[in-house]
């Protein structure tokens, strides 16, 4: 089945403790994208990647970083965390530029106290 | 930048009534894309229908329709015979025809189908 993936589902951590998201998904999409959906903000991307070793700012990526060693995995990495990112976040995975449809992994939910 | 406005944060409506829902987006761009997205409490993001700004017919998929007026910069979502299902948060998104894979969001309308 073709499907992103993202561990954990759901997550409480506290202020400065390192963590990462993992999204993996199994189409062999090129573009990979991390947002986050805030209330009353929609969803905003934080970073992209066009392929393997090729990453870039979103409009949100302050206090992030991201990776893409592989094509399929595309974790987010908050090396110190502050409450302003407990936020629900999206893994989102295409095959090429636009028109192609953005398939969207399941969300984690994250809470920073 | 591209912005995203969706004016309505809830709807209501009854089951089999038909309901729209609005969108505006700014763009200085000629080319690009549009979106409705739905959320229903399962969190998942699942397309409902998509519309190519270059293309002057309006999108149909079952009994979702859109009312695309380009040139107002106005992209609406119509629901007719909603259902139970219906009832999710809708998010309207924009998405340009070049650069970076990045889709633009509103802020989503709250949609209750009620019995």
């Amino acid at each position: 089945e073709a499907q992103v993936t993202q561990n954990p589902r759901y997550l409480i951590t506290v202020t400065g403790k390192k963590l990462t998201v993992t999204c993996s998904q199994n189409m062999n999409h090129e573009y990979m994208s991390w947002y986050r959906q805030d209330p009353g903000l929609g969803l905003r991307q934080i970073y992209y990647s066009m392929n393997v070793e090729v990453t870039d700012k979103g409009d949100v990526p302050e206090g992030y970083k991201v990776s893409r060693k592989e094509k399929r995995n595309f974790p987010l990495i908050l090396e110190s965390p502050s409450p302003n990112q407990t936020s629900l976040y999206f893994c989102a995975s295409s095959f090429g530029s636009t028109p192609y449809e953005q398939y969207f992994g399941p969300g984690t939910r994250l809470t920073v106290t | 930048a591209q912005t995203v406005t969706q004016s309505q944060p809830e709807m209501s409506v009854q089951e089999a009534e038909t309901v729209t829902l609005s969108c505006t987006y700014d763009t200085s761009e000629n080319n690009y894309y549009l979106f409705w997205y739905k959320q229903p409490p399962s969190r998942q993001m699942i397309l409902v229908i998509r519309q190519e700004a270059y293309k002057q017919q309006n999108a149909t998929e079952n009994r979702f329709s859109v009312n695309f007026q380009k040139a107002a910069k106005s992209f609406s979502l119509k629901i007719s015979d909603s259902q139970l299902g219906d009832t999710a948060m809708y998010f309207c998104a924009f998405q340009p025809s070049q650069g970076a894979q990045k889709l633009v969001f509103g802020q989503g309308t709250r949609l209750t189908i009620n019995p």
